[in-house]
């Protein structure tokens, strides 16, 4: 069975920390992508990586950045979080060819800033 | 551009009764549709995708859709609603042969189901 494993479910940290959410994928698919869901808003992208050190900002990468070092994972870098930045964190995976635009996403790791 | 509408953010059903989940797409080129489900604390998943084989797409759980291009709408319906639908899904929109950066998610629907 084809799976995406986020570490954290559920982490609480302060303002000002750096945070870590770190995403691993065993299906060998050379997209991965983090995504932020919030109510109403649907999920939004915010960043991309389609190969191993390769990576594209999505829609809302302000105050993230990434990391691939690996192909099979994929981490979401909080340099200093901010309250704004508490949310729904999902990870997700996809092939690069054929490219059918199906994802395979992660369980979430809800972040909570305080 | 492309777009993606999910009219209804809540939409309630007695169990037992037809559920209509609707999905409103605007896309430049013949798209790729998708509906995924996610249920309470997890991530998402598949339920359906057109790709541009038949226009009535058939997926998990007795769901289906029915990809209308002169309505642009791939709504999603299941014939009777089960305790265990209840859910939020995500309709969403893919260029054909756009990376895969380019997929545009609706805001969602929260489905509940009354006993």
């Amino acid at each position: 069975d084809v799976k995406v494993t986020q570490s954290s479910r559920y982490l609480v940290k302060r303002t000002g920390e750096k945070v870590f959410l770190e995403c691993v994928q065993d299906m060998d698919h050379e997209n991965m992508f983090w995504y932020r869901q919030d109510p109403g808003l649907g999920l939004r992208l915010i960043y991309f990586s389609y190969d191993v050190k390769m990576k594209e900002k999505g829609d809302i990468p302000e105050g993230y950045s990434v990391s691939r070092e690996k192909k099979e994972r994929f981490s979401l870098i909080l340099e200093s979080a901010s309250t704004n930045q508490t949310s729904m964190y999902l990870c997700a995976s996809s092939l690069l060819a054929p490219n059918t635009g199906e994802l395979f996403f992660g369980e979430g790791s809800r972040l909570t800033v305080l | 551009a492309q777009s993606v509408t999910q009219l209804g953010s809540h939409v309630s059903v007695s169990e037992g009764a037809l559920v209509l989940l609707r999905c409103n797409y605007s896309s430049s080129v013949p798209p790729y549709l998708f509906w995924y489900v996610q249920y309470p604390n997890q991530g998402l998943q598949l339920l359906l995708k057109y790709t541009s084989a038949a226009t009535l797409v058939k997926g998990i759980n007795g769901f289906e859709a029915e990809f209308k291009k002169s309505e642009t709408s791939f709504h999603l319906t299941k014939p009777s609603a089960h305790m265990s639908d209840a859910a939020e899904y995500f309709c969403a929109v893919s260029d054909r042969g756009s990376s895969a950066s380019k997929i545009i998610f609706g805001s969602g629907t929260r489905l509940s189901i009354r006993p």
